[in-house]
C-alpha cells in the first residue's frame, strides 16, 4: 500500500491466471475486512468480507486470506476473467460498524484475453 | 430491489451555484453515508445518517450540507464550491451500520 501518487498499483494478467491482489493494513484493532471491486464508471461493489477470527474464506472463485501478525489481506482471484478488471479496494472497519470503515489504497487489475 | 440510485450522474456547477445531489434506497437501511472519491484514490467517509439523525460529520466543510428527509432518501445539497471539490459522490446504505456496504454509481460532480 505504498503511496504511487496519481498512479495506481497495476496488475496485469492473462484470461485464465490465477490473480493475487495484496493489501497492507494499518489498524491492529479492525475487527473486519472487505474487498471491494469498483468499474469504471461505477460505485464500489462488495466482494468478499472475512472477519479478524478467520485466516480464511472462500466465495466462488474468490479467496480471501488474513494474516493478523504482518497485518496483510489478499484477494486471489481464480480462473480470471475480462470482467474482472476493476479497482480492487481492501477496507477494514471496526465491530462498531461500517462508520468507522477505511479503504486502503487500491490496485487495478488489468486481464487480457 | 438491492440498489442505491443517484441522481444526477453528472453535474457541472460554478462556483456561486446552488444544487444538490440526490440519493434512494428501498432497501429498508436505516444506515444512509456519503463518501467523496477523487481519481485514482479510495472513497472518504463525509457524512453518516443512523436511523434519520446525523451521526457523523467527518470535519466536511459547511459548503456540503446533508440531509435525509426519510429513512430511504438522503440528500446533499452544494453552495459556494471550489474546483477542488470535483468528484464523484458516492451514497452507500446499510442495514443499521453493519451488514453489507450497498453504493450508488455516484455522481460526477464538477466545479468550474
Amino acid at each position: 500500500g505504498e503511496s504511487v501518487g496519481l498512479h495506481l498499483p497495476t496488475l496485469s494478467v492473462q484470461e485464465g491466471d490465477n490473480s493475487i491482489i495484496n493489501c497492507a493494513y494499518s489498524n491492529s484493532a479492525s475487527d473486519y475486512f472487505i474487498w471491494y471491486k469498483q468499474e469504471s464508471g461505477k460505485g464500489p461493489q462488495f466482494i468478499i468480507d472475512i472477519r479478524s477470527n478467520m485466516d480464511k474464506r472462500q466465495g466462488q472463485r474468490v479467496t480471501v486470506l488474513l494474516n493478523k501478525t504482518v497485518k496483510h489481506l489478499s484477494l486471489q482471484i481464480a480462473a480470471t476473467q475480462p470482467g474482472d478488471s476493476a479497482v480492487y479496494f481492501c477496507a477494514e472497519a471496526h465491530d462498531s460498524g461500517y462508520s468507522t470503515l477505511t479503504f486502503g489504497k487500491g490496485t487495478m487489475l488489468l486481464v487480457s484475453p | 430491489d438491492t440498489e442505491v440510485t443517484q441522481t444526477p450522474k453528472h453535474l457541472v456547477m460554478g462556483m456561486t451555484n446552488k444544487k444538490s445531489l440526490k440519493c434512494e434506497q428501498h432497501m429498508g437501511h436505516r444506515a444512509m453515508y456519503w463518501y467523496k472519491q477523487k481519481a485514482k484514490k479510495p472513497p472518504e467517509l463525509m457524512f453518516v445518517y443512523s436511523y434519520e439523525k446525523l451521526s457523523i460529520n467527518e470535519s466536511v466543510p459547511s459548503r456540503f450540507s446533508p440531509e435525509c428527509p426519510n429513512s430511504s432518501l438522503l440528500n446533499l445539497h452544494l453552495h459556494a464550491l471550489q474546483p477542488e471539490d470535483s468528484a464523484l459522490y458516492l451514497c452507500a446504505s446499510s442495514q443499521d451500520e453493519v451488514g453489507e456496504l450497498f453504493f450508488g454509481e455516484g455522481s460526477r460532480l464538477t466545479v468550474l
